[in-house]
């Protein structure tokens, strides 16, 4: 079974500039997250999709963050305009569904210069 | 106060020693709840459900308890390969709510 796809793994952009992340669940995956990791800390939930329907984005910066799933599968993130606070690990995972485990992708490093 | 917390470590043990995490969350209508581990610069891989009855598989044994609100991971005989952050997720009310993990080193 193929695992959660995440592109790209590595990204560096100057301040202010946009960005946006890729992520594609295991097949048949209902649930997607998107999770910002900063160093030392946990994953932070930015956003909760259940099929193409979000169910929680209390924690994401709505005015320079956006997340869609168009199609209830693969998902992108967008952050518009970057901040220094933004360089962290972005992890999308899937699940079968809203209480079961979670699998992580690679996750895609970003640097803000 | 976080609404899942966990005691940041480290904790450093010796091989072959039995250590335990807990994990303590608010939130009394969480539904799940999953132990993961983290090696360094890599990404949260599935250790364990936690069940009400408790849980084992292998070296590792797992327990909630709801009346007080938290889960424990107890690693028996540890190996030098256990080292790594180990973090406790609760689910529930369309939440998910990692803490902020438990480094564990174990030394030769």
């Amino acid at each position: 079974e193929a695992g959660v796809a995440q592109s790209p793994r590595y990204k560096i952009i100057e301040k202010r500039q946009s960005v946006a992340f890729w992520c594609n669940p295991i097949s048949g995956h209902a649930t997607l997250y998107w999770y910002q990791q900063i160093l030392g800390q946990g994953p932070k939930l930015l956003i909760q999709f259940q099929n193409n329907g979000v169910v929680d984005d209390s924690q994401l910066p709505k005015d320079r963050f956006s997340a869609e799933r168009l199609k209830g599968v693969d998902s992108t993130l967008k952050i518009q305009p970057a901040k220094l606070e933004d360089s962290a690990v972005y992890l999308c995972a899937s699940s079968s569904g809203v209480v079961q485990p979670q699998h992580f992708g690679d996750g895609t490093r970003l640097s803000i210069l | 106060r976080k609404e899942v917390e966990q005691d940041p470590g480290p904790f450093n043990v010796p091989e072959g020693a039995t250590v335990a995490f807990n994990c303590t969350y608010s939130n009394s209508a969480s539904q799940s709840f999953f132990w993961y581990r983290q090696d360094c610069r890599k990404e949260p891989k599935l250790l364990m459900s936690v069940y009400s009855s408790g849980n084992e598989d292998g070296r590792f044994t797992a327990q909630l308890n709801r009346a007080s609100q938290y889960i424990s991971l107890l690693i028996r005989d540890s190996k030098l390969s256990d080292s790594a952050t180990y973090l406790c997720v609760v689910l529930g009310a369309g939440k998910s709510t990692f803490g902020d993990g438990t480094t564990l080193t174990v030394k030769p």
